[in-house]
């Protein structure tokens, strides 16, 4: 039992490129969430999903876009990337009112 | 109104001392307050939640006290260990599983 895996841990990308950062959950859970953590901001929600098929807009979500591919995974994609997008990208899923995190993506755009 | 103000923003405490972190709240459509937990590396975990009807709720050396009318709550860390130092994100949830997250407090336990 994984819990909540996310790729890839460490990623540098040049302003413009785009990528997509990939996370999956093996507990059966119904709601997925992408945050980002910036030192002194704490985490904020970027986009969610309540179920399969379900996307919702969190806190932060210009310039990210999200599928919910199934009920296992979630990704996030960054279609032009932009230095303010520098961040760690944390994926969450959850159960009965507790999230569990994925260990993080650490994302520098230069 | 959907924020929730954490303080302070860190913390120093000598080893066994009482580690205290404060937050308020607004919105009173929060229906549930969890503390995280975050080593520096990892993902924050749970550590432990209350919901607005209790006023405070104790696990092991960790307790969270609630005062619903003053919309105000905090974690108290007795007898603090070097193993604590760590961030600690206040919370407070929506009925549609939406969190929103404190700011964080660095704390850190003098050996």
């Amino acid at each position: 039992n994984a819990g909540v895996t996310q790729t890839p841990k460490f990623q540098v990308l040049k302003t413009g490129q785009s990528m997509t950062l990939q996370c999956a959950q093996d507990m059966n859970h119904n709601s997925m969430y992408w945050y980002r953590q910036d030192p002194g901001m704490g985490l904020r929600l970027i986009y969610y999903s309540a179920s399969e098929g379900t996307t919702d807009k969190g806190e932060v979500p210009n310039g990210y876009n999200v599928s919910r591919l199934n009920k296992r995974e979630f990704s996030l994609r960054l279609e032009s990337a932009a230095p303010s997008q520098t961040s760690v990208y944390f994926c969450a899923s959850s159960v009965e009112e507790t999230q569990y995190f994925g260990p993080g993506t650490r994302l520098l755009v230069l | 109104q959907q924020q929730v103000k954490q303080s302070p923003q860190s913390l120093i405490v000598q080893k066994g001392g009482i580690s205290i972190i404060n937050c308020a709240y607004e919105n009173t459509a929060f229906d549930y307050f969890p503390w995280y937990q975050q080593f520096p590396g990892k993902g924050p975990a749970l550590l432990i939640a209350i919901r607005p009807d209790v006023s405070e709720k104790k696990e092991g050396r960790f307790t969270i006290s609630f005062n619903k009318s003053a919309k105000q709550f905090s974690l108290h860390i007795m007898d603090s260990q070097p193993g604590d130092s760590a961030t600690y994100f206040c919370a407070a949830r929506f009925q549609d599983d939406k969190i929103i997250f404190g700011k964080g407090t660095r704390l850190h336990i003098l050996p």
